[in-house]
């Protein structure tokens, strides 16, 4: 039982060029989400998906885009990268059926954009 | 606006309890939690608070208070492993957590 895995772990890339950050969970949760944590700041929900099929916007969504694959894979794409995406972001997944209640987080993925 | 207020630094010693303090202001409330996290690691959850009262889970103890927007989480019989930043994060709808800037605390030999 892994829990929630994220590929890749490290990732440097240029400005403009594109990306995708896997997700996957093995509890068969129903919520999965993508934060961003910048150095010494809480984390800022980027995107959630309440069940598979279903995707929403959450506090900065803009320059990312997301897809639930199936129940178990939730990734994020960057489409055009720029260094104010650098960041640390964490995906993480919830068995609450209404959404509230513990998160479980994955590794992260630790993003330089040059 | 929203936002939530915690200090960013506490210090203790190890064996003596800590209080850190959380108060808040968000469009909506349906429940406080709060995290753990470790330099360079993932955050774990460490309590959800929906209704006002204290929380106990083992060492740890988590208050709310919804009438004045504020909350607690008290560590107890500190050890040097509790040494990590601390978070608390508000559920402002389903789903949609609001977090903290964090505290980081400092554990004392």
């Amino acid at each position: 039982n892994a829990g929630v895995t994220q590929t890749p772990k490290f990732q440097v890339l240029k400005t403009g060029q594109s990306m995708t950050l896997q997700c996957a969970q093995d509890m068969n949760h129903n919520s999965m989400y993508w934060y961003r944590q910048d150095p010494g700041m809480g984390l800022r929900l980027i995107y959630y998906s309440a069940s598979e099929g279903t995707t929403d916007k959450g506090e900065v969504p803009n320059g990312y885009n997301v897809s639930r694959l199936n129940k178990r894979e939730f990734s994020l794409r960057l489409e055009s990268a720029a260094p104010s995406q650098t960041s640390v972001y964490f995906c993480a997944s919830s068995a609450a059926s209404v959404g509230v209640g513990e998160q479980y987080f994955g590794p992260g993925t630790r993003l330089t954009v040059t | 606006g929203q936002s939530l207020e915690q200090p960013s630094e506490v210090t203790a010693v190890e064996g003596a309890i800590v209080q850190i303090n959380c108060t808040y202001q968000t469009s909506g409330f349906y429940g406080l939690s709060w995290y753990q996290q470790h330099d360079g690691g993932a955050p774990t959850f460490l309590s959800y608070n929906a209704l006002d009262g204290l929380e106990e889970t083992g060492r740890f103890s988590s208050f709310l208070s919804r009438s004045d927007s504020y909350g607690y989480l008290l560590l107890q019989e500190l050890q040097m492993k509790d040494s990590a930043s601390y978070f608390c994060a508000v559920y402002q709808s389903n789903y949609q957590l609001i977090w903290g800037a964090g505290t980081k605390l400092i554990i004392k030999p």
